[in-house]
């Protein structure tokens, strides 16, 4: 069954100000947490990814937290621009479970002017 | 040029109908997958073949047949077509582990 899942549906961010979007997820044994942007009427777009052995994993603008404590994931946008508006899906990836990839439900993020 | 490209990007058919949508990935991938993704933008792995071979075929009806004539192509044809059929139909290709690449996707209209 699904894996992971986020806090939110939508959330809402006034443009230049971070994001922040959440992800729960239950498979302990996930090798990669992986971030996916859709934007509308395209198809998801890799985002970032950070491998389970790490805490946090930095791109351009973009930044992964992982607490494998609580099973929590989170992805920071830095200074939100109108071309982040998207839906975001975090995904699990388990070594050897033949390429699958397991999504979550999505997040749509709105960037207000 | 496009990594992942599928055809048609609009479907619109009766309900009953047999339609098959095309993938072509000029990547160079060995693995090629279908997802569907509902009216709540849910996205589930629907199959996934690797070098024409058929790896991943999760819980779908067998109305629903994927068809590898060689590794840049991943076709889905779907027989006896229903409403709940409906929903947008992605193709993705990966050259090994996590990193996917989509396609465009095609939005599956059942009147």
């Amino acid at each position: 069954g699904e894996s992971v899942g986020l806090h939110l549906p939508t959330l809402s961010v006034q443009e230049g100000d971070n994001s922040i979007i959440n992800c729960a997820y239950s498979n302990s044994a996930s090798d990669y947490f992986i971030w996916y942007k859709q934007e509308s009427g395209k198809g998801p777009q890799f985002i970032i990814d950070i491998r389970s052995n790490m805490d946090k994993r930095q791109g351009q603008r973009v930044t992964v937290l992982l607490n494998k404590t609580v099973k929590h994931l989170s992805l920071q946008i830095a200074a939100t621009q109108p071309g982040d508006s998207a839906v975001y899906f975090c995904a699990e990836y388990t070594t050897n479970r033949d390429d699958k990839i397991i999504f979550g439900k999505g997040t749509r993020l709105h960037i207000l002017p | 040029d496009t990594a992942v490209s599928q055809t048609p990007k609009y479907l619109v058919t009766q309900m009953g109908n047999d339609k098959s949508i095309k993938c072509e990935q000029n990547l160079g991938h060995d693995t090629m997958y279908w997802y569907k993704q509902d009216s709540k933008k849910f996205l589930k792995i629907m199959f996934s073949y690797n070098n024409k071979e058929l790896i991943i075929n999760e819980t779908v009806p067998n109305r629903f047949s994927p068809k590898s004539p060689d590794k840049a192509h991943l076709n889905l044809h779907i027989n006896s077509l229903e409403l709940g059929d409906s929903a947008v139909y992605f193709c993705a290709s990966s050259g090994g582990g996590r990193g996917q690449f989509f396609g465009p996707g095609t939005r599956l209209t059942v009147l």
